[in-house]
């Protein structure tokens, strides 16, 4: 059972609506990560929120829009989404711990989302 | 820009073999290493972490890191086929608070 919880599981949405992604951890790590992954590629970062505060947006469309409501959650608010935004998104969380470089992320299960 | 390298495969090893999984990196000052390992539609699961020169062994997992070398490995013994996925190497970004991940190698057990 993974300790990261994401939901949904699956979405699908037009490129009118708006949804949002909501992740959650229990861990007590202070480091949380959307990711997007197409098929057969690396998951590729989108945001870094340490200690709730945004501290990394890999030039992301505004389309997407991340919050970090406190330490345990994270959400991304979708709206006008294009087609190719379709893939897999994926919550992960991490300690900070800047005394021996990067800890490991965990992920959640992901949402898998597909855009009509 | 920081890379890492990894041969995407497949990789095809016969059950109860060892398989070999290598990594190489860009940034010679990078100090944390990762093995991810996802099946097809599911998410990366961390298998292995490894911050030192030398080998780490976790049950039928052996990382090896060689920072002169900037590569690291994933060595698996007795392979069995529920080892069939792609493996992903991660190196840890030491100026930003993210992971290098590699395009994976996928990896097929045969029985």
């Amino acid at each position: 059972d993974t300790e990261v919880t994401q939901t949904p599981k699956h979405l699908v949405m037009g490129m009118t609506n708006k949804k949002s992604l909501k992740c959650e951890q229990h861990m007590g790590h202070r480091a949380m990560y959307w990711y997007k992954q197409k098929a057969k590629k690396p998951p590729e970062l989108m945001f870094v929120y340490s200690y709730e505060k945004l501290s990394i947006n890999e030039s992301v469309p505004s389309r997407f829009s991340p919050e970090c409501p406190n330490s345990s959650l994270l959400n991304l608010h979708l709206h006008a989404l294009q087609p190719e935004d379709s893939a897999l998104y994926l919550c992960a969380s991490s300690q900070e711990d800047g005394t021996r470089g990067n800890q490991p992320q965990h992920f959640g299960d992901g949402t898998r989302l597909s855009i009509l | 820009q920081k890379e890492v390298e990894q041969n995407s495969g497949p990789l095809s090893v016969p059950e109860g073999a060892i398989a070999s999984l290598n990594c190489t990196y860009s940034d010679r000052v990078s100090q944390s290493f990762f093995w991810y390992r996802q099946y097809s539609g599911k998410s990366p699961e961390l298998i292995m972490s490894i911050y030192s020169n030398g080998d780490k062994e976790d049950g039928r997992f052996t990382a090896q890191l060689n920072k002169a070398s900037q590569y690291v490995s994933l060595l698996i013994r007795d392979s069995q086929p529920s080892d069939s996925a792609t493996y992903l190497c991660a190196v840890g970004d030491q100026g930003a608070q993210k992971l290098v991940f590699g395009q994976g190698t996928r990896l097929t057990i045969n029985p």
